[in-house]
């Protein structure tokens, strides 16, 4: 049952380095979604893909782009690594009903 | 700016108390879900409410939907240690997107 898996689970950057965050889920959903949570806001959303071929702008996307390589996999790129891109990480996917959570990517950009 | 504002941000009671968590909006909401999250890992979905005026109960937890489907709350009866987490309610603005709160810490002490 693995449901979604992100890599890395850990990762630390210095500014200025690239990185890209893998997503993949076995569930055959539509929608992928990437998230960001940070201590006192909640999860807010970076991008999104309604459906393979299709991705979309969420709430704070400046700083990031997204792949949706296929109805499996969603990737989250980071060209240029800030220090305010320190977060953990969140890949959701969904059937409409309700969001599945991987278990998050802790980065730290130094 | 948040669209759902919840409260209290943080809740430490004793075994066996009563709590109740809440989640307001301005906006009218499609329907509203409630999420637990643990560290470490990702949130998971504890209940969806469509209707306005719904009420559901998931053994010692009762959620309530406001008839103007703008707030939620939800009610934890008899508290136990393993009540312990990070809860969050998300608003759905349409098929794929949710909006989250910031959360509420509940501590559980035994």
């Amino acid at each position: 049952n693995a449901g979604v898996t992100q890599t890395p689970k850990f990762q630390v950057l210095k500014t200025g380095q690239s990185m890209t965050l893998q997503c993949a889920q076995d569930m055959n959903h539509n929608s992928m979604y990437w998230y960001r949570q940070d201590p006192g806001m909640g999860l807010r959303l970076i991008y999104y893909s309604a459906s393979e071929g299709t991705t979309d702008k969420g709430e704070v996307p400046n700083g990031y782009n997204v792949s949706r390589l296929n109805k499996r996999e969603f990737s989250l790129r980071l060209e240029s690594a800030a220090p305010s891109q320190t977060s953990v990480y969140f890949c959701a996917s969904s059937d409409r009903v309700a969001q599945h959570f991987g278990d998050g990517t802790r980065l730290s950009i130094l | 700016t948040q669209l759902l504002e919840q409260s209290p941000q943080f809740l430490s009671i004793q075994e066996g108390e009563n709590l109740t968590v809440y989640c307001n909006s301005s906006s009218v909401f499609s329907s509203l879900q409630w999420y637990r999250q643990e560290p470490g890992e990702g949130p998971v979905l504890l209940v969806t409410v469509v209707t306005g005026g719904e009420v559901k109960k998931l053994k010692r937890l009762t959620f309530q939907f406001g008839d103007a489907r703008k707030d939620s709350s939800l009610h934890i009866t008899a508290a136990q240690p393993g009540d312990t987490g990070l809860y969050l309610c998300a608003g759905a603005e349409n098929d794929y997107k949710l909006s989250f709160g910031a959360g509420t810490t509940v501590t559980v002490r035994a």
